[in-house]
């Protein structure tokens, strides 16, 4: 069974901030997504990989194949990056079942 | 392109009682997948379907069933509603079940069993 762990579980920053959210997990995956959850539940995928780094805008996700271990970046954070951020692991194979960590709950002052 | 839709936003329902919930996918997407979230255990894999056939199933009791029809449309259904049972159910569609696809989240819909 997958463990998938995820730090901080609350993160306050002030605008302009440089920002890392950590995800690790306990066994071998073909793919890590991040996704965002803003009040009210509605969820969005921000990325899929799974080697290396992805780059979209002022975020960037890397992993960790060999460490078992994803990061995602926001660089010159805003009060709108203010969500939950959650990592999921996809097993591999033909097995298309997602394990989430608990989520981070970022919030970003002016 | 509209995007995953759920019906109905919200609903309340008492112990002991069933209820079915609707997921209509993005258009050509074939995949469709349901989750559960409650504050405490956080999301959970539910169920997915594809082509009409689940092909991975969560650990969840066998109250919990769904099904898809041959549009895609997918329904989850929960039989003999207990408290624990009040969350947040989503769904997620994607292409295909290949191991590189995005997947795409509606709105969910909020069970509160009294």
């Amino acid at each position: 069974k997958n463990e998938v762990e995820q730090s901080p579980q609350n993160l306050t920053a002030q605008e302009g901030e440089f920002i890392t959210i950590n995800c690790s997990y306990s066994v071998g995956i073909s793919a890590l997504h991040w996704l965002q959850q803003h009040p009210g539940g509605g969820i969005v995928s921000l990325f899929m990989l799974s080697s290396g780094k992805k780059k979209h805008g002022r975020l960037i996700a890397t992993i960790n194949i060999q460490e078992k271990h994803s990061s995602l970046h926001i660089t010159a954070s805003h009060p709108r990056d203010s969500a939950v951020y959650i990592c999921a692991a996809r097993e591999g194979g033909s097995n298309y079942k997602l394990t989430f960590g608990k989520g981070t709950l970022l919030t970003v002052n002016p | 392109k509209a995007g995953v839709t759920q019906t109905p936003r919200y609903l309340i329902k008492t112990r002991g009682q069933q209820v079915t919930l609707s997921c209509s996918p993005i258009s050509g997407h074939r995949s469709v997948s349901w989750y559960q979230q409650t504050p405490g255990q956080g999301l959970q894999f539910l169920f997915e379907y594809f082509s009409e056939t689940q092909r991975n199933k969560g650990n969840f009791p066998g109250r919990f069933s769904g099904r898809q029809f041959s549009n895609s449309r997918s329904e989850m259904n929960v039989s003999t509603l207990e408290l624990g049972d009040s969350a947040l159910y989503l769904c997620a569609s994607s292409l295909a079940t290949g191991q590189q696809e995005t997947q795409y989240f509606g709105p969910g819909t909020r069970l509160l069993v009294l």
